[in-house]
């Protein structure tokens, strides 16, 4: 089976842009959440959406919105962008609420 | 709220040691701890995690991990490492009976396996 896949892989934008992150969960996982990693630092939780709904949300201001789709692919919309969103975007699905996580390997963002 | 602490940014050790990798939490409310493995430029994955029952929890590639309460912590351990162990190791929790997708992550601790 294909695990987590995210597109694109690697992305430049320059500050003040929008950004849009996509995901794809593993077939038959029905939740994906959304961390932010920076350089040296452990995974941050941004949100986390289940059956299509929002289920949690991190410490991330407004600019941060997500969204889940009928097929339960995910994506992250990030405006006005700073450069410290500079970070590795990690999304991650699980099958059930009380299931464990399975991480994709990320969309490393670049903003300049 | 809850917290996680890994005291040791970096380990170096070399091949077939043992290693022990060092996690601490704050919480005041039962938790979930988990294991996740980092390798270069890749998502995480993970080792092994404590949702209750017996206190010392086994995972994949030969890691365990113990819970112990009265000093918060949930370190882990290998009794001999190899190669293929360098990567960078976090600690996270969640609330007890909570999602296991809204996790709290320590800042990791980089592992490096010398021959």
């Amino acid at each position: 089976d294909a695990g987590v896949t995210q597109s694109p892989t690697h992305l430049i934008k320059t500050r003040g842009q929008h950004v849009t992150l996509r995901c794809s969960p593993i077939s038959g996982h029905k939740s994906v959440s959304w961390y932010q990693q920076v350089l040296g630092q452990g995974p941050q939780f941004i949100f986390q959406y289940y059956e299509k709904e929002e289920r949690g949300r991190g410490n991330f201001p407004d600019r941060f919105s997500a969204r889940q789709f009928p097929n339960y692919s995910s994506e992250l919309n990030v405006n006005a962008l700073l450069l410290g969103d500079s970070a590795l975007y990690l999304c991650a699905s699980m099958r059930s609420m009380d299931s464990p996580l399975h991480f994709g390997n990320g969309t490393r963002l670049t903003v300049t | 709220a809850q917290s996680v602490t890994q005291l040791d940014s970096q380990v170096p050790v070399f091949e077939e040691a043992p290693v022990e990798l060092r996690c601490n939490y704050s919480s005041s409310v039962s938790v979930y701890l988990f294991w996740y493995v980092q390798y270069p430029n890749q998502g995480l994955q993970l080792l092994l995690k404590y949702l209750s029952g017996s206190t010392l929890v086994k995972g994949i590639n030969g890691f365990e991990a113990e819970f112990n309460k009265s000093q918060t912590s949930f370190h882990l351990r290998k009794p001999s490492v190899h190669i293929s162990d360098t990567a960078e190791y976090f600690c996270a929790v969640t609330l007890y009976g909570g999602s296991q997708g809204n996790l709290i992550f320590g800042k990791g601790t980089k592992l490096s396996v010398k021959p």
